[in-house]
């Protein structure tokens, strides 16, 4: 299976842009890239994914580098309550499991 | 409205003593995990179900058991409970497909007296 590899931790300024990378030399051509973060107290709450192309959402945006070994997830504007553990997460085509790597723990300053 | 549902969200039992948790959704998804996330560790996953088919995980005790019993209820079984397993237990729902995402329960914490 494909594994990812993320920094333990991250920090950033409030109101500044964060780019969050996570590596994923291993993927294969039909592998969709999750992102996914975890607030204290809560279950993993689902941010974006993509497959080959930059995708955006109201959350975030998620920019895959053209080989597919990593990707980066970008959140705009970093408020108090993005300060969350963020996971990277690679799905298998016709394989519904989802297995979670280590994540980066980002942490939002004032 | 929440969609995916776990009861209790705290759960207290004794060593030893068969604890089940529940989850339930709104979604009519046909797959439902279960990940078990120790204090500072990522969640892992411990089985899934398609449908009724039972994926287990390789590395999951056998002291942990799931059922099924229709599309909107799954439940988690363990047997005989050691301190080794207090922990939060969550549970997640998604569509078929390796592009649809995965959504989670609040999770219930586990602990053992």
């Amino acid at each position: 299976d494909a594994k990812t590899t993320q920094p333990n931790s991250m920090e950033s300024n409030e109101e500044e842009p964060v780019h969050l990378p996570c590596n994923h030399s291993t993927i294969s051509g039909t592998d969709y890239i999750h992102w996914y973060r975890q607030l204290p107290s809560q279950g993993p709450e689902y941010v974006i994914h993509g497959l080959t192309s930059n995708v955006n959402n109201r959350m975030a945006s998620l920019a895959i580098a053209e080989d597919r070994k990593s990707s980066t997830l970008i959140l705009h504007r970093a408020t108090l309550r993005d300060a969350a553990v963020y996971y990277c997460i690679l799905s298998f085509q016709n394989n519904n499991d989802m297995r979670f790597g280590a994540g980066t723990r980002l942490t939002v300053k004032p | 409205d929440a969609m995916v549902i776990q009861n209790p969200r705290y759960q207290v039992t004794q060593f030893g003593k068969p604890v089940t948790l529940s989850c339930s959704q709104t979604l009519n998804h046909n797959v439902m995990y279960w990940y078990q996330q120790k204090s500072s560790q990522a969640p892992k996953l411990l089985f899934h179900y398609y449908d009724k088919d039972f994926n287990n995980e390789a590395d999951t005790p056998d002291n942990f058991q799931s059922r099924r019993p229709n599309t909107s209820f799954c439940f988690l079984d363990i047997r005989s409970p050691g301190l080794g397993d207090a922990a939060m237990y969550l549970c997640a729902t998604t569509g078929d497909g390796s592009n649809q995402p995965q959504h989670f329960g609040d999770g219930t914490r586990l602990s053992i007296l």
